[in-house]
């Protein structure tokens, strides 16, 4: 069975840090890109970053850059985000996704679809 | 503001068919950027509805469509069920911005 399960929030304080991780079974990670979307509390979807088939690209929106790390781990088939420098406006559910193996790309971002979803990590940046 | 907008809300009785508009620009839909369209049953995460603009992944049933015109999108249902009660967000590319972006979502109610 093909899914993408997630582990890692929880409650930070500003200024923090916290480490995501998104396993998958059914498929091969590194076969994949792989994204990182966001939902804030009852607000819409917002990308946040990805990571090529290869590795060798990654992408970041402007709102996390210089603060969230993208990575694969090989051997446990799974994808992490380390977040540094948290603020209370990167409260939301933290999602995992994937792309195709080899989609179409612009200026090396993808533009397939997102076709399977993790199940979602709450994290909460307060004091 | 999303960069895509979406309707905050529609409705429609069952069996009834409502339409859902994704209105981008010339820098992602009127660009010729695919439209991919998600459903968010309350308290999940999103599930691919249609992709490519036009398309159903295999298990969604053909209640659904999508077409695109223009800058802009629409996601159709037809036959509206209960089940059919969620948030739906569309999703395509934005050149000036160098972004996957999404539309604000749409919540539809079943009455």
């Amino acid at each position: 069975q093909v899914q993408l399960v997630e582990s890692g929030g929880g409650l930070v304080k500003p200024g923090g840090s916290l480490r995501l991780s998104c396993t998958a079974s059914g498929f091969t990670v590194s076969g994949y890109y792989m994204s990182w979307i966001r939902q804030a509390p009852g607000k819409g979807l917002e990308w946040v970053s990805y990571i090529s088939s290869g590795g060798g690209s990654i992408y970041y929106a402007d709102s996390v850059k210089g603060r969230f790390t993208i990575s694969r781990d090989y051997a446990r088939n799974s994808l992490s985000l380390q977040m540094n420098s948290l603020r209370p406006e990167d409260t939301a559910i933290y999602y995992c996704a994937r792309v195709s193996p080899e989609p179409a790309v612009v200026n090396g971002l993808p533009l397939d679809a997102f076709d399977i979803w993790g199940q979602g990590s709450m994290v909460t940046v307060s004091s | 503001q999303s960069v895509l907008t979406q309707p905050p809300s529609v409705s429609g009785a069952p069996g009834q068919r409502v339409t859902i508009s994704c209105t981008g620009s010339s820098s992602n839909i009127g660009a010729g950027y695919d439209v991919h369209w998600y459903q968010q049953l309350p308290g999940t995460a999103p599930n691919l509805l249609i992709y490519d603009n036009n398309n159903r992944p295999s298990g969604v049933p053909d209640r659904f469509s999508g077409s695109k015109s223009g800058t802009s999108a629409s996601l159709a249902i037809t036959g509206l069920q209960a089940e059919d009660e969620a948030d739906y967000y569309c999703q395509s590319f934005d050149i000036s911005l160098a972004d996957s972006v999404f539309g604000g979502g749409t919540k539809l109610t079943v009455l």
